[in-house]
C-alpha cells in the first residue's frame, strides 16, 4: 500500500464551483498535513497546512483532516481559472522531516 | 518575499558524467533538502540536511549523491556519474527552525536535469 494516495485526475471544473480534493495514507505516525499547489514547469508552492485532526480554513480554501480514517480533503470555494494547476498533499511526521508526496490532482477550472 | 533560487534551470549532461545542481537557500532558514520529480511521476524525497550534516537520506539517495554547504549561502547536490534514469527535475527547499507554529518547507522552481 502507497504511504500517500491521491487521485491523478485531471479534474475540470466550472468557474465558481466548489472543489473537493482528496488523500488517503497509511502512516499513522504522519501529525502534519501539508497542501502544495504546483504550477507547471514550476516548483511546489505551500498553500495551507494543519497539524493532527481537524479543519482550517483560509479565504477559498478548507483543508480537513480526519486521523481516524487516515482521509485528507481540500475544499476550493468559488473555484477561479487561476487556480488550474496540480494539487500536491504532502504529510510528514515532524515539523523538520522529509515530506511525503501523493502523486498530484490536476485541476483545470474552465470559463 | 524571500525565495529558494535554484541554478542552472536547466542542465543537459552525458551520462557517466558529474554534474552538481546548486541552491540558494532563504537567508534565515537551517534546514535543507533535496527532492526529485521523475517526468509523469510523484515528488520524491532525497536527502535532508541539518548542523551541516545529512539527517536523513533516502534509497535513491546511495554513493553516487552527496550533499554540500560550501559556504554560508549555497547548498549544492553533486550527482558523481550520472545514469539515464537520473533525468529528472531536481527541487531544493528550505525551511527554518522557528518554534511554535509549524515552519513549512519552501520550495524552488527546480532544475532540469537531462541526462544523454
Amino acid at each position: 500500500q502507497k504511504e500517500v494516495e491521491q487521485d491523478p485526475g485531471p479534474l475540470s471544473v466550472p468557474e465558481g464551483a466548489i472543489v473537493s480534493l482528496n488523500c488517503t495514507y497509511s502512516n499513522s505516525a504522519f501529525q502534519y498535513f501539508m497542501w502544495y499547489r504546483q504550477y507547471s514547469r514550476k516548483g511546489p508552492e505551500l498553500l495551507m497546512y494543519t497539524y493532527s485532526s481537524g479543519n482550517k480554513e483560509d479565504g477559498r480554501f478548507t483543508a480537513q483532516v480526519d486521523k481516524s480514517s487516515k482521509y485528507i480533503s481540500l475544499f476550493i470555494r468559488d473555484s477561479q481559472p487561476s487556480d488550474s494547476a496540480t494539487y500536491l498533499c504532502a504529510p510528514n511526521t515532524g515539523t523538520a522531516s522529509k515530506l511525503t508526496f501523493g502523486t498530484g490532482t490536476r485541476l483545470q477550472v474552465t470559463l | 518575499e524571500p525565495e529558494v533560487t535554484q541554478t542552472p534551470s536547466h542542465q543537459v549532461t552525458q551520462m557517466g558524467q558529474e554534474v552538481i545542481l546548486r541552491c540558494v537557500p532563504i537567508s534565515n532558514h537551517l534546514y535543507f533538502y533535496w527532492y526529485r520529480q521523475i517526468l509523469g511521476q510523484k515528488v520524491e524525497f532525497l536527502v535532508s540536511f541539518y548542523n551541516n550534516e545529512i539527517s536523513e537520506k533516502s534509497e535513491i539517495f546511495d554513493d553516487q549523491f552527496s550533499v554540500e554547504r560550501p559556504d554560508g549561502s549555497n547548498f549544492t547536490l553533486k550527482i558523481r556519474s550520472t545514469k539515464l534514469e537520473d533525468s529528472a527535475m531536481y527541487f531544493c527547499a528550505s525551511r527554518t527552525t522557528g518554534t511554535g507554529a509549524v515552519q513549512p518547507q519552501h520550495f524552488g522552481d527546480g532544475t532540469r536535469l537531462s541526462i544523454l
